[in-house]
């Protein structure tokens, strides 16, 4: 089946450090990656659409300048949390899709980010 | 955003017993899917549904495409202490891919 690996699966670091966070796609060009973010017990809430060559668009509530995402490749996004502070400690997950409407999305394991 | 209305909530059986749950919708999907979650991984596809009234197996699940294309269903058969996680149902609204996740449904198998 379709893979896709995120990067890294924890990070841990004080308040006011920018993070990065990679998402994959191993065996597919991924014309379209996902963000979300899972908070403990809950469903996965989107954050951004990226696709590749163009800007993301971003859901209501979610501050593009925060969290910055870049899909500069078929292959690679990356979802950028800037200045981070412990109310944005989650679980952040990402997806890739073909780009067909029949084509599902896969998800990544998830970067749980801690923030001191 | 929206969610999906998904039941129950959690489920506490035993091992071998069968597992139903659904998910219900106010507005019309064109693809439904299934996912799997492990703790502190991402959700895993279990089966995707893509014509109205479609049923599709996958080992020991099934799950269905309600005919109003509203709702679906996901059945485990014989469950089995790997099923253990938090199992969500996915809408696409058609026109675009952008997914709505269910409230998800955790299955506990009592020892």
């Amino acid at each position: 089946g379709a893979v896709v690996s995120q990067h890294p699966s924890r990070v841990i670091c004080k308040s006011g450090t920018s993070v990065k966070i990679e998402c994959r796609s191993l065996d597919f060009q991924a014309t379209t990656m996902f963000w979300y973010r899972q908070f403990p017990k809950k469903s996965l809430m989107l954050m951004a659409t990226s696709n590749e060559g163009s800007k993301a668009t971003y859901e209501q509530g979610v501050e593009k300048d925060k969290f910055l995402i870049n899909h500069a490749s078929l292959t690679l996004s990356t979802l950028t949390v800037t200045s981070a502070h412990p109310e944005d400690s989650s679980f952040y997950i990402c997806s890739a899709s073909r780009g067909y409407s029949n084509q599902p999305q896969h998800f990544g394991d998830g970067t749980r980010l801690s923030i001191l | 955003g929206q969610q999906l209305n998904q039941s129950p909530q959690s489920m506490f059986i035993q091992e071998g017993e069968d597992v139903s749950m659904n998910c219900t919708s106010s507005s019309i999907f064109n693809t439904w899917l299934w996912y799997k979650q492990d703790p502190g991984e991402g959700p895993v596809l279990l089966i995707a549904l893509y014509k109205a009234g479609e049923l599709t197996s996958n080992g020991r699940l099934t799950a269905q495409f309600g005919i109003t294309r509203k709702d679906s269903f996901l059945n485990i058969s014989a469950s089995i202490p790997s099923d253990v996680g938090i199992y969500f149902c996915a809408g696409v609204p058609g026109g675009n891919e952008k997914l709505t996740f269910g409230t998800g449904t955790r299955l506990t198998i009592i020892p």
